[in-house]
């Protein structure tokens, strides 16, 4: 399994819509995990942090599964400004620096 | 209160060039981070610093790529004698802490093109 790996994209829903992205990790020894969101042509920026099982802001819901190793981004009531690239970051056990991103989920929400 | 500052955001260098991308944390964050990212790619990593020790260089592509913090504030990413295949974004990030345990806040990106 590589380090880090998404959904495929791109994601194409109505305004409205609930929208699911998951993203798998192998190293089982990471303790806390991002969700970050990145416009076309912008740096990311933090959408969610995740420490435990999960972390709910608003309409965003990310849980995460240690088991099975993976986490989840729920998005509710999609709107237009929701479009955008959303990258999962697993960092290492330790105090390791490789910060890993996986290779992102394009979402665009349509009228 | 000021975010990471990029510089220049924009270069354009002919094959064989010697670059450097400049990084302005914000103040008092300990860690840096530089990633390179391709077009329709996410961001990889290629090196961390905790301070101006550079702990983690395991994603510099060769060794024609060089990082450096000397005063654990400002950062410099050196590529030497650059070619194509290093055209991308290169991003810096900083946190208020180690790896993990706290988010990385981003610059907004130097793109090189070489020519």
């Amino acid at each position: 399994r590589k380090e880090v790996e998404q959904d495929p994209g791109p994601f194409n829903v109505p305004e409205g819509a609930t929208v699911a992205f998951n993203c798998t990790y192998s190293n089982s020894a990471s303790q806390s995990f991002f969700w970050y969101r990145q416009d076309c042509r912008k740096e990311p920026k933090l959408l969610m942090s995740v420490y435990s099982s999960g972390n709910e802001d608003g309409r965003f819901t990310a849980q995460l599964n240690r088991a099975s190793q993976y986490i989840s981004l729920l998005i509710r009531d999609s709107k237009l400004s929701d479009s955008a690239t959303y990258l999962c970051v697993v960092p290492p056990g330790g105090s390791q620096g490789n910060l890993i991103f996986g290779k992102g989920t394009k979402l665009s929400v349509k009228p | 209160g000021a975010g990471v500052s990029q510089s220049p955001r924009y270069k354009v260098a002919k094959r064989g060039q010697d670059v450097a991308l400049r990084c302005d944390p914000i103040s008092g964050h300990v860690s840096l981070f530089w990633y390179q990212q391709a077009l329709g790619q996410g961001p990889e990593f290629l090196t961390y610093f905790q301070n101006e020790a550079q702990l983690d260089k395991s994603g510099l592509p060769s060794d024609r790529f060089f990082a450096e913090r000397p005063e654990g504030s400002v950062s410099t990413l050196k590529i030497q004698r650059t070619q194509q295949e290093d055209s991308a974004v290169y991003l810096c990030a900083s946190s208020s802490s180690a790896p993990g345990y706290s988010p990385l806040h981003f610059g907004n990106g130097t793109r090189l093109t070489v020519t």
